[in-house]
């Protein structure tokens, strides 16, 4: 069964800084990964997806890295703003049909 | 606005009774999926459906049931079989079961049991 494992589970940084936030994932053979970000009592947002075949992607402040062959994707967040506080999952798709999720991190960005 | 509502946003249910979460979407989306957190958890899917009137079991359908009469609708019944039902639901939605796609998350709803 796949299992996805996200590293740190929180994290509390100054404003302006860059981050990474880390997913790994048990088997290779995936279809895509994806980040959402989820606010306190909220539903989630997609982020970014990547496609297996692809290496990153990139949305404005967040640049999202796969390595597939090592089971471990990447999230990194430019100069972070408090605005960015929230939890981030990851989550891939394998051979069922439907989205194997990470627990998450809980990001905190102080002003 | 195109996406997804459910209804209500919190929910409180008696020991034994039976409840429903609504999950309606207006983004022409085929398959559409119920999952569940729990605190500190990861969302486990408990059932998805790939068009009207089809549906399957996830990981964790026990003590849950679903219907999908209309494209746009897909609703959850918590019956008094499940054991530990205290939990936030998540409705998600894709253009198709294609593990390609992105899911699209309703807001959720929060159901506590009394």
């Amino acid at each position: 069964k796949q299992e996805v494992t996200q590293i740190p589970a929180a994290l509390s940084v100054p404003e302006g800084e860059n981050l990474v936030l880390n997913c790994s994932f048990t088997d290779s053979a995936i279809y895509n990964l994806q980040w959402f970000r989820q606010d306190p009592g909220k539903g989630l947002t997609s982020l970014l997806l990547i496609q297996s075949s692809q290496r990153e992607q990139t949305s404005g402040r967040l640049n999202a890295s796969l390595d597939k062959s090592s089971g471990r994707s990447t999230l990194y967040i430019a100069a972070s703003q408090p605005g960015d506080s929230a939890t981030y999952l990851c989550a891939v798709w394998g051979s069922g049909y439907a989205l194997n999720f990470g627990k998450g991190t809980s990001l905190l960005v102080t002003p | 606005d195109g996406g997804i509502t459910q209804s209500p946003k919190y929910l409180f249910r008696k020991e034994g009774q039976n409840v429903t979460l609504s999950c309606e979407q207006n983004l022409n989306h085929d398959a559409m999926y119920w999952y569940r957190q729990d605190p500190g958890q990861g969302l486990r899917l408990i059932y998805y459906s790939q068009i009207v009137n089809d549906f399957q079991k996830g990981d964790i359908a026990e003590g849950y049931s679903v219907s999908r009469e209309k494209k746009e609708s897909f609703p959850l019944t918590v019956t008094s079989a499940q054991k530990n039902p205290t939990a936030f639901y998540l409705c998600a939605s894709s253009t198709e079961l294609n593990r390609g796609d992105t899911q699209y998350f309703g807001p959720g709803t929060r159901l506590t049991v009394l």
